[in-house]
């Protein structure tokens, strides 16, 4: 299928090394931040989320990092992977009912 | 398990043709949700479902869109008198239930092309 990454800013990242994609939101009133990974061809699939009350959360791999005082989201990806390779959106949920609204994206190539 | 099925995974109309895009949730989700993208950019909102009804369909662009759930199942999207700038690939995903935080569970997205 076709790339939906054509146009996206791009992030180079050696096999190994950490990845940090950032994101700057405008909503204070979103209840969650959420991050997620969309590869060729493929629907969005999700990493993870954050609720507006904490400042840092980790799953496998990767660590979201909140900061309210400026309204700047980040996912941390620890010793990226070819498999990492793919676009990242952030997203905020603004209201009840998991209506999202989707940044602009960042395309991750992870460089053997 | 099967995730969110759409179909046709890609569709090419002439302008002015009506178009019909179905998605099939993940079984046992009552919420289901449609977005928009576009080349280069992320996913737009368009309408979501709780159940059969339609809980907010704020994100339709104009009248020539319409989206029913008739049994809180399967979802058809519906396009009359398409023009070319409705070509996108038009996502559906599935939840739970609205009370989750973010996690929506996607398909693959049916490409519309209009010509």
């Amino acid at each position: 299928g076709e790339s939906v990454g054509l146009h996206l800013p791009t992030l180079s990242v050696q096999e190994g090394d950490n990845s940090i994609i950032n994101c700057a939101y405008s909503n204070s009133a979103s209840d969650y931040f959420i991050w997620y990974k969309q590869e060729s061809g493929k629907g969005p699939q999700f990493i993870i989320d954050i609720r507006s009350n904490m400042d840092k959360r980790q799953g496998q791999r990767v660590t979201v990092l909140l900061n309210k005082t400026v309204k700047h989201l980040s996912l941390q990806i620890a010793a990226t992977q070819p498999g990492d390779s793919a676009v990242y959106f952030c997203a905020e949920n603004k209201a009840a009912g998991n209506k999202l609204t989707f940044g602009g994206g960042t395309r991750v190539l992870v460089k053997p | 398990g099967a995730g969110v099925s759409q179909t046709p995974s890609n569709k090419v109309t002439e302008k002015g043709k009506y178009v019909e895009l179905r998605c099939d949730p993940i079984s046992g989700h009552t919420a289901l949700y449609w977005y928009r993208q576009s080349l280069g950019q992320g996913p737009e909102f368009l309408i979501y479902f709780q159940g059969t009804g339609a809980a907010d369909d704020s994100g339709l662009p104009n009248d020539r869109f319409f989206a029913v759930r008739p049994e809180g199942s399967v979802s058809t999207l519906k396009i009359q008198r398409t023009e070319r700038g409705d070509s996108a690939v038009y996502l559906c995903a599935s939840s739970p239930g609205t009370e989750y935080g973010g996690e929506l569970f996607f398909g693959e997205g049916s490409r519309l092309t209009v010509l």
